[in-house]
């Protein structure tokens, strides 16, 4: 049982486009953070939010975590083929440095 | 620094015969954590330690797989005997209570077990 859903699971667009990503979950997470993986790679941070409502910018990239520190959003502008890769969604329970995944969402952009 | 270091990259092998990752944490780092990423069902937390003291195991499939941490720069998971539904890929991440949560993943094992 996956304790974090994303949707969509796969998503290709083109180089431009605006895309939205979910990550949702019936359980409260204490932080919430993003990870970019590219093929043949572990997946690498991008942010760490902690706080509900918290909304975060990291260049095209922004980051929400709900008011209920349920789920959490990533919204890149004018995606580029270098945005390419699997976005996964990792909750926090408690105080601990024990994350639980998402089920991923495999981007495509394509030139 | 080398950052995770995980070995071997790839590894095949015949069911039922016995499988060792390796894995060298990021020195200074607390927390060592292993992961198994499928397309079935995603990245999966088998085990993590702390301080070398393993604290939840609670993710280990079976009792086939086990995991040690001698010391504070190494770590093994051990699969035996293996089975064709353990092929996957196995992470090895570390991280660090003072660097707030962020985890460090290492490049990972391809295991197949045919």
């Amino acid at each position: 049982t996956q304790l974090l859903e994303q949707s969509p699971q796969f998503l290709s667009i083109q180089e431009g486009e605006n895309l939205t990503v979910y990550c949702n979950s019936s359980s409260v997470f204490s932080s919430l953070q993003w990870y970019r993986q590219e093929p043949g790679e572990g997946p690498v941070l991008l942010v760490t939010v902690v706080t509900g409502g918290e909304v975060k910018k990291l260049k095209r990239l922004t980051f929400q975590f709900g008011d209920a520190r349920k789920d959490s959003s990533l919204h890149i502008t004018a995606a580029q083929p270098g945005d390419t890769g699997l976005y996964l969604c990792a909750g926090a329970r408690g105080t601990g440095n024990q994350f639980y995944f998402g089920t991923g969402t495999s981007l495509t952009v394509i030139p | 620094d080398a950052g995770v270091i995980q070995s071997p990259r790839h590894e095949v092998t015949e069911m039922g015969q016995e499988v060792t990752l390796r894995c060298k944490p990021i020195s200074g780092h607390d927390y060592l954590f292993w992961y198994r990423q499928t397309m079935m069902r995603g990245l999966e937390l088998l085990i993590y330690f702390n301080n070398n003291v393993p604290i939840d195991d609670s993710g280990m499939p079976e009792d086939r797989f086990s995991a040690k941490m001698p010391n504070a720069s190494f770590s093994t998971l051990k699969i035996q005997p293996s089975e064709p539904r353990d092929s996957a890929v196995y992470f090895c991440a570390s991280s660090y209570v003072g660097g707030g949560t962020e985890a460090f993943f290492g490049q990972g094992t391809r295991l197949t077990v045919v």
